[in-house]
């Protein structure tokens, strides 16, 4: 089983809508969570860390379920600018640790 | 400020050849990751500096990897004796501190290696 397993992609959606990820991760002992976003032939960068208790930036939702290994990401009135890879992250510990990533779901909006 | 550089930015070398690979970390980063990205697979962690402990190499596929990272600044990922299966992407990053609730990696730009 993969330490990290996403939705396989690409989402294929218009703009304005509603779309999720899911991600779950094998390693109990996981303490860290985030969202990356990878723009095509460019860098991860920071979308979101993920807390038990739920987290809004904007459009963006992000939801943990630690008893079912399970991280979730909302994207909501998706705009053209959404359109990336979404990279679903853990680590071992809170502090320094190395990153744990999935493969990632693509998402395109269109107009 | 400035971001995490990588050098050179694409690298052809023939099979067999080593490579040297260079990072940049935002100064005054302590802590310095190397990961590596391939077609289609998601990152993988390679090796790990943090100030001056020893580094975490538990990521290096072979012994044919090695990093080193001087004055606690910038690091050099060499690759010996390349094969085809080490073309991929490898992507260096950076962190500061880190603080409760906030913790993020910097990621440079990458170096496309392609072994021939």
């Amino acid at each position: 089983r993969k330490e990290v397993e996403q939705d396989p992609g690409p989402f294929n959606v218009p703009e304005g809508a509603t779309v999720a990820f899911n991600c779950t991760y094998s390693n109990s002992a996981s303490q860290s969570f985030f969202w990356y976003r990878q723009d095509c032939r460019k860098e991860p960068k920071l979308l979101m860390s993920v807390y038990s208790s739920g987290n809004e930036d904007g459009r963006f939702t992000a939801q943990l379920n630690r008893a079912s290994q399970y991280i979730s990401l909302l994207i909501r009135d998706s705009k053209l600018s959404d359109s990336a890879t979404y990279l679903c992250v853990v680590s071992l510990s809170s502090g320094y640790s190395t990153l744990t990533f999935g493969k990632g779901t693509m998402l395109l909006v269109s107009p | 400020g400035a971001g995490v550089s990588q050098s050179p930015s694409n690298k052809v070398t023939e099979k067999g050849k080593d490579v040297e690979l260079r990072c940049d970390p935002i100064s005054g980063h302590t802590a310095l990751y190397w990961y590596r990205q391939s077609l289609g697979q998601g990152l993988e962690f390679l090796i790990y500096f943090q100030g001056n402990s020893a580094p975490d190499k538990s990521g290096l596929p072979s012994d044919r990897f090695s990093a080193e990272r001087t004055g606690g600044s910038v690091s050099t990922l060499t690759i010996q004796r390349t094969q085809q299966e080490d073309s991929a992407v490898y992507l260096c990053a950076s962190s500061p501190i880190w603080k409760a609730g906030v913790y993020e990696q910097y990621f440079g730009p990458g170096t496309r290696l392609t072994v021939t």
